[in-house]
């Protein structure tokens, strides 16, 4: 089982650009979360994606979005980047109405 | 809104002693409780668990018990060794599914 896996693992972008950032979850596992972490902090719920529909979100602008593929597989989308984008991502996924989420190891986004 | 506030660090310990990381939340329903633990460069891992009040969630050594009455839910290893350097997250998650995490916990420790 390859747990879940994120791509890619860094990433340089230019102030203004946009971002795709992939994320696999672990296999059986339906739901798909997704994380801003900043340095030095803890992560931050961003949205959550479940039979390809957003369920929930945090207090993020519209500026973030996302989509899950029939196969589970989910994408997040930054436009418009900011210096303040800059942090690790993390994906997360989890099966059903289980509690207990799995972490993939992140995509670090640095904007220049 | 849901809210996790843990203890400050960074900590630094010498190998063998007895760690403690305080933690304690706010929530409206009945959460599930939770330890992160996130090594240099990597992601979060899974650490431990609590459902519900004064179950006692316990891996490798570390334990914490869900404590409705406090709202707490403490973290403890009575030995620590050098492998255990790194980022502890307490995170709680509702009725919703979402994890809302604590800042973090640096802790290292020294041979």
């Amino acid at each position: 089982d390859a747990g879940v896996t994120q791509s890619p693992t860094h990433l340089i972008k230019t102030r203004g650009q946009q971002v795709t950032l992939r994320c696999s979850p672990k296999s059986g596992h339906d739901t798909v979360s997704w994380y801003q972490q900043a340095l030095g902090q803890g992560p931050q719920f961003i949205f959550q994606y479940y039979e390809e529909e957003e369920r929930q979100r945090g207090n993020f602008p519209d500026r973030f979005s996302g989509h899950q593929f029939p196969n589970y597989s989910s994408e997040l989308n930054v436009n418009a980047l900011l210096l303040g984008d800059s942090a690790l991502y993390l994906c997360a996924s989890r099966a059903g109405g289980n509690t207990e989420a799995f972490f993939g190891q992140g995509t670090r986004l640095t904007v220049v | 809104g849901d809210s996790v506030t843990q203890m400050e660090g960074p900590v630094t310990l010498s190998e063998e002693a007895f760690l403690t990381i305080n933690c304690t939340y706010t929530a409206t329903g009945y959460p599930s409780l939770f330890w992160y633990v996130q090594y240099p460069g990597e992601g979060l891992q899974l650490l431990l668990k609590a459902t519900k009040a004064d179950d006692k969630g316990s891996n490798k050594g570390f334990e914490a018990t869900y404590r409705k009455e406090t709202t707490s839910f403490h973290l403890e290893k009575g030995s620590v060794q050098v492998s255990d350097s790194a980022v502890y997250f307490c995170a709680l998650s509702d009725n919703d599914y979402k994890l809302s995490f604590g800042a973090g916990t640096t802790v290292t420790v020294r041979a």
